[in-house]
């Protein structure tokens, strides 16, 4: 049981350029999540996916699309990266559990450390 | 607009003096308020998830508690391992949206 994993760990990009951070989870859960953190000011979510074949916007949506290829695999592409997006990026997915099954735990990757030049 | 708050931003302890991190929060409906420990270069990882006011949980060193404004996490003779950032984290009712706050670094010395 792996958790769940991203790839890659770190990655160097040009502005302009575009790539794809890549997400999966073993644990079977319906909802995951992409999140960026900054220094000083917390996790901010970028975008959701509520169960597969879903997905919505977050409070920092601007510059990111998302894919939620399976029920396993969540990915956030950056089409034309900018500097603003250095960032470490995190996955997450999430159980429901707690009285009426109303509360969520969320489940955190290791992260991708993205720097753009 | 729903916020968190942690304070302070930093906090330097010795080895055994107890201590406690705030989190003030306004929200519009409490779902719950999670606390997670982050280590550097790591992802969150989970402690504890607390619903309604008055509650109360522990694990090992750590005991968290929950009012209607804010939460404690009070640290009982900490160890250097226990040094780490801690993040506090509301969900509203009605929606999916988890907010955090900016974190405290604890740094305990031995």
């Amino acid at each position: 049981n792996a958790g769940v994993t991203q790839t890659p760990k770190f990655q160097v990009l040009k502005t302009g350029q575009s790539m794809t951070l890549q997400c999966a989870q073993d644990m079977n859960h319906n909802s995951m999540y992409w999140y960026r953190q900054d220094p000083g000011m917390g996790l901010r979510l970028i975008y959701y996916s509520a169960s597969e074949g879903t997905t919505d916007k977050g409070e920092v949506p601007n510059g990111y699309n998302v894919s939620r290829l399976n029920k396993r695999e969540f990915s956030l592409r950056l089409e034309s990266a900018a500097p603003s997006q250095t960032s470490v990026y995190f996955c997450a997915s999430s159980e429901w559990s707690g009285r009426g099954g109303n509360q969520e735990t969320q489940y955190f990757g290791p992260g991708t450390r993205l720097l753009v030049l | 607009e729903d916020q968190v708050t942690q304070s302070p931003e930093a906090l330097r302890l010795q080895e055994g003096e107890s201590s406690s991190l705030n989190c003030s929060y306004t929200v519009s409906g409490l779902r719950g308020l999670f606390w997670y420990r982050q280590d550097p270069g790591k992802g969150p990882e989970f402690l504890f998830t607390l619903y309604s006011a008055g509650e109360e949980k522990e694990k090992e060193r750590l005991k968290a508690t929950l009012t209607k404004k804010e939460s404690f996490l009070h640290i009982t003779a900490p160890k250097p391992e226990d040094s780490a950032t801690y993040l506090c984290a509301v969900q509203a009712s009605g929606g999916f949206k988890t907010i955090f706050g900016a974190g405290t670094r604890l740094f305990v010395k031995a």
